[in-house]
């Protein structure tokens, strides 16, 4: 079974500190996803990653796949309280379908 | 606004209790999901529907059945509810598999 774990699982800090999220697996996955969901909705896509050792940027939040495309990590520079909610990490298992992580719950103080 | 609608919103059964949830999309995409959300687990895949006209299970199936009634709508049905399916229920959508998918609100279902 393949599994996808996130660290960590609570965070709570103040605006304009940093942090970084971490997504791992013994797994390789053809590609992998960051979502970011808000309280009574579903998730929403931030980014793919596909190419090992790839990094993208989305404003103050930097996103890089690993070079064995096995993990991920989402780092956010200055966070800000709309920052707050549960970043989920989903990597791609097969032809069809996703595997998704067990959620990182980021809460950012005013 | 164009996107993925599910109904109900909440709903509250008792155990052994029949039901269908209900997904539509506009987006005119291939591949649809349905998902559970517990926590402390993240979304696990119940079923899926890679294009019209194909289902096939996912990682917890068992208790459910769906079906892809044509290319707008993937609907999920308990046929004997069951306490442990207390759950979030979320319906994605993508244009075809293992492409970026877009969720639903979800349907939030409590079963006494």
């Amino acid at each position: 079974t393949q599994l996808l774990e996130q660290s960590p699982q609570f965070l709570s800090i103040q605006e304009g500190e940093n942090l970084t999220v971490y997504c791992n697996s013994s797994s390789v996955f053809s590609s992998l996803q960051w979502y970011r969901q808000e309280p009574g909705e579903g998730p929403v896509l931030l980014v793919t990653v596909v190419t090992g050792g790839e990094v993208k940027k989305l404003k103050r939040l930097t996103f890089q796949f690993g070079d064995a495309r096995k993990d991920s990590s989402l780092h956010i520079t200055a966070a800000q309280p709309g920052d707050t909610g549960l970043y989920l990490c989903a990597g791609a298992s097969g032809t069809y379908k996703y595997i998704f992580g067990t959620g990182t719950r980021l809460k950012v103080l005013a | 606004n164009a996107g993925v609608t599910q109904t109900p919103k909440f709903q509250v059964l008792k155990t052994g209790q029949s039901m269908t949830l209900q997904c539509a999309q506009d987006m005119n995409h291939n591949s649809m999901y349905w998902y559970r959300q517990d926590p402390g687990m993240g979304l696990r895949l119940i079923y899926y529907s890679a294009s019209e006209g194909t289902t096939d299970k996912g990682e917890v199936p068992n208790g459910y059945n769906v079906s892809r009634l044509n290319k707008r709508e993937f609907s999920l049905r308990l046929e004997s509810a069951a306490p442990s399916q207390t759950s979030v229920y979320f319906c994605a959508t993508a244009p075809y598999s293992n492409q970026p998918q877009h969720f639903g609100d979800g349907t939030r279902l409590s079963i006494l």
